[in-house]
C-alpha cells in the first residue's frame, strides 16, 4: 500500500458525459501527479500540482482539468468523453521537494461506452 | 526531443537472470528510476540510480552509466511473480519524469 488513494476504483459512463475523479496523497507529500494509460500503453503525464498551483502540464487535453485543494487533495475533472478516454487513471505523490520518488495510487479504470 | 528506449517485450526462463536496458535522451539529468507494473495494477517502485555504478537490493540490482546515457534493471533467481512490465522513467534538469514506453517481461517455467 502507497499511502496514495483513489477513487472511484471504476467508473462507466457514455459518451459526452462528465467526471470527476479524486485523490489524496501521502500523508507529507505536496506534490500529486496525474497520469493516463491506455490498454497496453505507456504511462502519459497530464498534469502536475504542488501545494495547490499548478507546477508542471504535460499532455492534457483541453477538455481535461484538475485542481489541488487546501488539503492538498486533488480532483481531476473529465468533460466531453469520447471513446478513446478510456483508460486507467493514475494519480501519484511525492515529497515537498520535488527531486523524490513518486509513489502510485491504485488508479482509476474509465470506461466510456 | 527527449527520449527513453526500452525493449518493448523479453522473455526469461524462471530461475535465470535477465537484463532490460534503458537508454536516454533528456534536457538535463537528475536520476533515473525503474518501477514495476503487474497489469491492470499501480506502478510500484524498484529503483532510483543518480550516481554511476551499480545499486543491490535484494534479487534486484540498477545500473547507471550517466556518460553512456544508459542504465539497467538485473533480475535475478527470477519467479513467475516477476511476470510484469518494467518502466523506466529519467527526471530531467526540470526534475519533471520522462518515461519510457516500459518493458513487459514474460517469465517460462
Amino acid at each position: 500500500d502507497s499511502g496514495v488513494t483513489q477513487t472511484p476504483k471504476h467508473l462507466i459512463t457514455a459518451t459526452g458525459q462528465r467526471v470527476t475523479l479524486r485523490c489524496s496523497p501521502r500523508s507529507g507529500d505536496l506534490s500529486v501527479y496525474w497520469y493516463q494509460q491506455s490498454l497496453d500503453q505507456g504511462l502519459q503525464f497530464l498534469i502536475q500540482y504542488y501545494n495547490g498551483e499548478e507546477r508542471a502540464k504535460g499532455n492534457i487535453l483541453e477538455r481535461f482539468s484538475a485542481q489541488q485543494f487546501p488539503d492538498l487533495h486533488s480532483e481531476l475533472n473529465l468533460s466531453s468523453l469520447e471513446l478513446g478516454d478510456s483508460a486507467l487513471y493514475f494519480c501519484a505523490s511525492s515529497g515537498a521537494s520535488g527531486a523524490e520518488t513518486q509513489y502510485f495510487g491504485p488508479g482509476t479504470r474509465l470506461l466510456v461506452l | 526531443g527527449q527520449n527513453i528506449d526500452q525493449p518493448t517485450e523479453m522473455t526469461a526462463t524462471e530461475g535465470a537472470i535477465v537484463q532490460i536496458n534503458c537508454t536516454y535522451q533528456t534536457s538535463g539529468f537528475n536520476g533515473l528510476f525503474w518501477y514495476q507494473q503487474h497489469a491492470g495494477e499501480a506502478p510500484t517502485f524498484l529503483s532510483y540510480n543518480v550516481l554511476d555504478g551499480l545499486e543491490e537490493k535484494g534479487r534486484f540490482s540498477s545500473f547507471l552509466s550517466r556518460s553512456k546515457g544508459y542504465g539497467y534493471l538485473l533480475l535475478k533467481e527470477l519467479q513467475m511473480k516477476d511476470s510484469a512490465s518494467y518502466l523506466c522513467a529519467v527526471r530531467d534538469s526540470n526534475y519533471q519524469l520522462i518515461w519510457g514506453a516500459g518493458t513487459k517481461l514474460i517469465i517460462k517455467p
